[in-house]
């Protein structure tokens, strides 16, 4: 049984570019939430994503966007990237309630801006 | 505004002795609570939680024990191993574990010295 795969594993940009994170959910997981998480941090909660909308945000501006997909995998999208967008972005699966807390963490994608 | 704080960034203990993690938060509405660790290169992987009508919960040589009117919590590993040697980060939620959206720490790296 695949866990929560993530892709790219390393990604390079410029300031100003744009950039498509994406995930795959463990195994009948139907909830997807994106974390960012700088260096010497803990993972801060950017959106949460199931039935194909957005569910919940965190303090996040809007140059930062989600989808996810009929098969419950999800995108995480940021726009006009800064420089202090560089981070670790960590993808998390989750069951339906009561169990939505109890989340399954991908490998993360390790986003550099230059 | 930080709501979940750990205070210590790291915690060396010997091998076979007691690793005690500490957690503090600020949210009275938070009721849901859990620990993650986290190796380099890797997602955080859950280790165990707590809800806040107990104040106690075991699984293993994992202890957490919870504190409301301090608004604290604790991690207690006994005993210590080497492979337990990584980051932990406690998280809080709101409304029974349900939400998904999780509020982490900074988190607290604790090295089990053989």
């Amino acid at each position: 049984d695949a866990g929560v795969t993530q892709s790219p594993t390393h990604l390079i940009k410029t300031r100003g570019q744009q950039v498509t994170l994406r995930c795959s959910p463990k195994s009948g997981h139907d909830t997807v939430s994106w974390y960012q998480q700088a260096l010497g941090q803990g993972p801060q909660f950017i959106f949460q994503y199931y039935e194909e909308e957005e569910r919940q945000r965190g303090n996040f501006p809007d140059r930062f966007s989600g989808h996810q997909f009929p098969n419950y995998s999800s995108e995480l999208n940021v726009n006009a990237l800064l420089l202090g967008d560089s981070a670790l972005y960590l993808c998390a699966s989750s069951s339906p309630p009561p169990r939505r807390n109890e989340q399954y963490f991908g490998p993360g994608t390790r986003l550099t801006v230059t | 505004d930080q709501q979940v704080k750990q205070n210590s960034p790291s915690l060396s203990v010997q091998e076979g002795r007691i690793s005690i993690l500490n957690c503090d938060y600020t949210n009275s509405m938070f009721d849901y609570f859990l620990w993650y660790k986290k190796y380099p290169a890797e997602g955080p992987t859950f280790l165990i939680s707590i809800s806040s009508i107990k104040d106690k919960n075991e699984d293993g040589r994992f202890t957490v024990f919870l504190n409301k009117s301090a608004k604290h919590l604790s991690l207690h590993i006994v005993p210590s191993q080497p492979g337990d040697s990584a980051v932990y980060f406690c998280a809080a939620s709101k409304w029974g574990g349900n939400t998904g959206k999780l509020i982490f720490g900074q988190g607290t790296t604790l090295q089990v010295k053989p």
